[in-house]
């Protein structure tokens, strides 16, 4: 049973491109998180989807960042017009249902250039 | 609305015992404990409800005290691949499934 996948593992981005930053969770999880986590520091909470749905993205940027869990597909999180500030690893997590356990991927390093 | 973790960093030598505690100042739903290697991605180790309990993981146990809101890890006899960046990350009621993640306690186990 493979984990949650997260591809690519490595992006490096010049200022102004977009960036797309894949996650299929793992098999029999509907529920997908987004965090990011800047160097020596904590995680901090994203955004939370549901297939076809964003439940909460209280975590997000309102400007340039973008989240969406299609009913085929993995998840895609997609950040316009990168700025030099969204250099980080950006993990995605899932579950099976509310309130229960959350894998994480091995995480997308975005250097932005 | 972040809990709060201490201490910050631990050095331990190799069978000594650590506790990290996680408090937060919002009622918990639910406490989830991760560790994470550098480079690497988060761990879980537990997950604890609402109502007190204690798990165990091996030599790494947990407990969670409603009343005060509070959770704490227990790494006793601590091994050298115990050695990471440990995460509290809670749930509040109503608070739609996502995790707050704490600042994180770094341990160090030396031989």
């Amino acid at each position: 049973n493979a984990g949650v996948m997260q591809n690519p593992r490595h992006l490096v981005r010049r200022r102004g491109q977009e960036a797309r930053l894949r996650c299929s969770p793992m098999k029999g999880h509907s529920h997908v998180y987004w965090y990011r986590q800047l160097p020596e520091e904590g995680l901090k909470f994203m955004v939370y989807l549901q297939k076809e749905n964003i439940i909460d993205e209280s975590g997000m940027p309102k400007e340039r960042f973008s989240a969406e869990f299609p009913k085929e597909g993995p998840s895609i999180l997609r950040i316009q017009q990168v700025v030099r500030g969204d250099s980080a690893a950006y993990f995605c997590a899932s579950s099976r249902e509310y309130g229960t356990e959350a894998f994480f991927g091995q995480g997308t390093r975005l250097t932005v250039v | 609305q972040q809990p709060v973790q201490s201490p910050q960093a631990v050095i331990l030598r190799e069978g000594e015992d650590a506790v990290i505690n996680c408090s937060s100042s919002k009622a918990l739903y639910s406490v989830h404990w991760y560790r994470q290697k550098h480079g690497e991605a988060p761990v879980f180790l537990m997950i604890l409800l609402k109502g007190g309990e204690q798990k165990g993981h091996e030599k790494i146990s947990a407990s969670f005290n409603e009343k005060k809101q509070q959770s704490s890890l227990y790494l006793t006899a601590s091994q050298l691949s115990y050695s990471g960046t440990y995460f509290c990350g809670t749930e509040y009621a109503g608070n739609t499934g996502k995790l707050i993640f704490g600042q994180g306690t770094t341990l160090q186990v030396k031989p």
